[in-house]
């Protein structure tokens, strides 16, 4: 699995896009860039995934770099809700390594 | 319905028992897996059965043996269970293939070995 780097935490206003860095400089061509997050506890939660192109769904956008070697998790409007440790991985799927992700604080 | 329930979902017990952590999932997925997070909040893969068979197994104790009865179970017991072995563990599942659509991970049981 590629090894990947987050800023240990983040804040942002409610209401507000969070966008959440992650750099993946030796990720493999056919590695993926997924994004979990873990609320206070609860089992992790599968956001979203992506091998090229930009990707989203009803929860995030994920953009990657046209070279792969990053990766930006874009919640769009930030809630309380949101609040969690956020974890990219790169990997092919069959085993999921989770680092030490990004704490991100959602402030009111 | 819960995609993917583990019971208990807590455990406290002390160090020398022997105990049991259970997981199914109804989502059809064929691979399963136990990580274990521990009190620094790191989760370690522990084991991954695909079909029932054992795909991965992350140099955990052999105190810890999982059982696959069927693709939908994967149950963890726990021998002479130590303090060390104080954690929440997650059960989850998958569809194998590249580029699933992502594990589903269950709410967590949290062991206590005092």
């Amino acid at each position: 699995d590629a090894k990947t780097t987050q800023p240990p935490s983040m804040d942002c206003a409610e209401g507000r896009a969070a966008n959440l860095p992650c750099n993946h400089s030796t990720i493999s061509g056919n590695e993926y860039v997924y994004w979990y997050r873990q609320i206070h506890s609860q089992g992790p939660q599968y956001i979203i995934h992506g091998l090229k192109n930009n990707e989203t769904n009803e929860m995030a956008s994920l953009i990657i770099t046209e070279d792969r070697k990053s990766s930006t998790l874009i919640l769009p409007h930030a809630t309380l809700r949101d609040t969690a440790v956020y974890y990219c991985i790169g990997g092919s799927g069959d085993k999921l390594t989770f680092g030490t992700g990004t704490r991100l604080a959602v402030r009111p | 319905d819960t995609a993917v329930s583990q019971t208990p979902k807590y455990l406290v017990t002390q160090m020398g028992n022997d105990k049991s952590i259970k997981c199914e999932q109804n989502l059809g997925h064929d691979t399963m897996y136990w990580y274990k997070q521990d009190s620094k909040k790191f989760l370690k893969i522990m084991f991954s059965y695909n079909n029932k068979e054992l795909i991965i197994n992350e140099t955990v104790p052999n105190r810890f043996s999982p059982k696959s009865p069927d693709k939908a179970h994967l149950n963890l017991h726990i021998n002479s269970l130590e303090l060390g072995d104080s954690a929440v563990y997650f059960c989850a599942s998958s569809q194998s293939g590249q580029g699933n659509y992502g594990y589903t991970f269950g709410s967590g049981t949290r062991l206590t070995v005092v």
